[in-house]
């Protein structure tokens, strides 16, 4: 089955600068990446996603690319704010006609520092 | 308008003791996931239905873990003889909706399971 692996597990950063935080995969099927952000004792809300036939998406401060070829995809946020602390997931799927279970990362806790 | 909600928010059980955790879906979201989120860990997922029908159960760690939809729009996963082990906030999303994007999964609050 599919296997995510998320890189840092901790991230603190100053306000206004970026961050980073970087995913793989093993399966070479998945064509869907979402990114959620979950605060503390809060459900888990999707921020971005990106499909496997787009390289990069942009809303705003946040960002994710994808390289398929090396299986691995990464979220960006620029101009961090302390309200951007939190615990981020990436994930991984397989999109069918019906549903589309997601293989989560263990998470990265980020913490922007004032 | 009503996202996902879930109840009870917390529940603490006794071992051995079987619980029941609700899950009421977006109004007309087909597709229903639970997940289980141990501490510190990412969401690990345990079952699908799509409407009434169980798709994949392929997650659920034994067969003490049981969950319904009946009438393809409540939910119900049912843990007996809860372990400590079993500890964990469970977590139910909710997609597909008619005419909408079919894989942005939106989640509730969860159920946050103590078992002492």
């Amino acid at each position: 089955g599919e296997n995510v692996e998320q890189h840092p597990s901790t991230l603190s950063v100053q306000e206004g600068d970026s961050a980073v935080i970087k995913c793989t995969y093993s399966d070479s099927a998945s064509n869907y990446f979402p990114w959620y952000k979950q605060e503390l004792g809060k459900r888990p809300q999707l921020i971005i996603d990106i499909r496997s036939n787009v390289g990069e998406k942009k809303d705003q401060r946040i960002a994710v690319t994808l390289n398929k070829t090396a299986k691995h995809f990464s979220l960006h946020i620029t101009e961090t704010q302390p309200e951007d602390s939190a615990v981020y997931f990436c994930a991984a799927s397989i999109l069918t006609g019906g549903g589309n279970k997601l293989t989560f990362g263990t998470g990265t806790q980020l913490k922007v520092e004032l | 308008g009503a996202g996902v909600s879930q109840s009870p928010r917390y529940k603490v059980a006794k071992r051995g003791q079987d619980v029941a955790l609700r899950c009421d879906p977006i109004s007309g979201h087909v597709s229903l996931f639970w997940y289980q989120q141990a501490l510190g860990q990412g969401p690990e997922f345990l079952t699908y239905f799509q409407n009434e029908a169980q798709l994949d159960k392929s997650g659920l760690p034994s067969d003490r873990f049981f969950a319904e939809r009946p009438e393809g729009s409540v939910s119900t996963l049912k843990i007996q003889r809860t372990q400590q082990e079993d500890s964990a906030v469970y977590l139910c999303a909710s997609s597909l909706p008619r005419g909408g994007p079919a894989e942005t999964q939106y989640f509730g609050p969860g159920t946050r399971l103590l078992v002492l």
